[in-house]
């Protein structure tokens, strides 16, 4: 159980181009999502907070034009990187907090973004 | 301010030789404490929750301990398919649902 599943695990973009990644916990419910940003060798960094049918709660320094985030379902949140530039390549992970299982949060298998 | 802190940075093991990773941790209140691992390019794997001074858990080789200021993570009789980066977060009690990672711990396990 407490699956979390991300796609696409790849994507290599031009610089300009807007990029869209999927998160979904596929047996159980969550209403609340987050997504995190990884640098080589670095620990998690928070990115911004997704709540099912309201606006995300980005982190400070986190721009939400450039980041959109959407979090139209119990189970599916998006987060699109807009004009995408070589600085927004990294490794993005996201999370989602399971309540019946003491709010632990468990995390999908990441997506590697490169922008050319 | 709430912080964690993982020690050692990296850690170097014959297989079979057990150790202890570190995380210390300052919070206002403690909601709960999460151990993770995570191997190359993949997201981090549950493995434990503590949410009380003197709470224990285990599985397999791995065993989680937790008191008001820090947790360890004894690895008893580690095997090379242990190696990969431990994860330590704490869910400060005033944190909403935020999770406060430390730098996690690079463990290599030779055979």
């Amino acid at each position: 159980g407490a699956v979390v599943s991300q796609h696409p695990s790849r994507v290599i973009c031009k610089s300009g181009t807007s990029v869209k990644i999927e998160c979904r916990s596929l047996d159980f419910q969550a209403t609340t999502m987050f997504w995190y940003r990884q640098f080589p060798k670095q620990s998690l960094m928070l990115m911004a907070t997704s709540n099912e049918g309201s606006k995300a709660t980005y982190e400070q320094g986190v721009e939400k034009d450039k980041f959109l985030i959407n979090h139209a379902s119990l189970t599916l949140s998006t987060l699109t990187v807009t004009s995408a530039h070589p600085e927004d390549s990294s490794f993005y992970i996201c999370s989602a907090r399971d309540l019946t299982s003491h709010q632990t949060q468990y995390f999908g298998p990441g997506t590697r973004l490169l922008v050319l | 301010e709430d912080q964690v802190t993982q020690s050692p940075e990296a850690l170097r093991l014959q297989e079979g030789e057990s150790s202890s990773l570190n995380c210390s941790y300052t919070v206002s209140g403690l909601r709960g404490l999460f151990w993770y691992r995570q191997d190359p390019g993949k997201g981090p794997e549950f493995l434990f929750t503590l949410y009380s001074a003197g709470e224990e858990k285990e599985k397999e080789r791995l065993k989680a301990t937790l008191t008001k200021k820090e947790s360890f993570l004894h690895i008893t009789a580690p095997k090379p398919e242990d190696s990969a980066t431990y994860l330590c977060a704490v869910h400060p009690m005033d944190s909403s649902y935020k999770l406060i990672f430390g730098s996690g711990t690079r463990l290599l396990v030779r055979p």
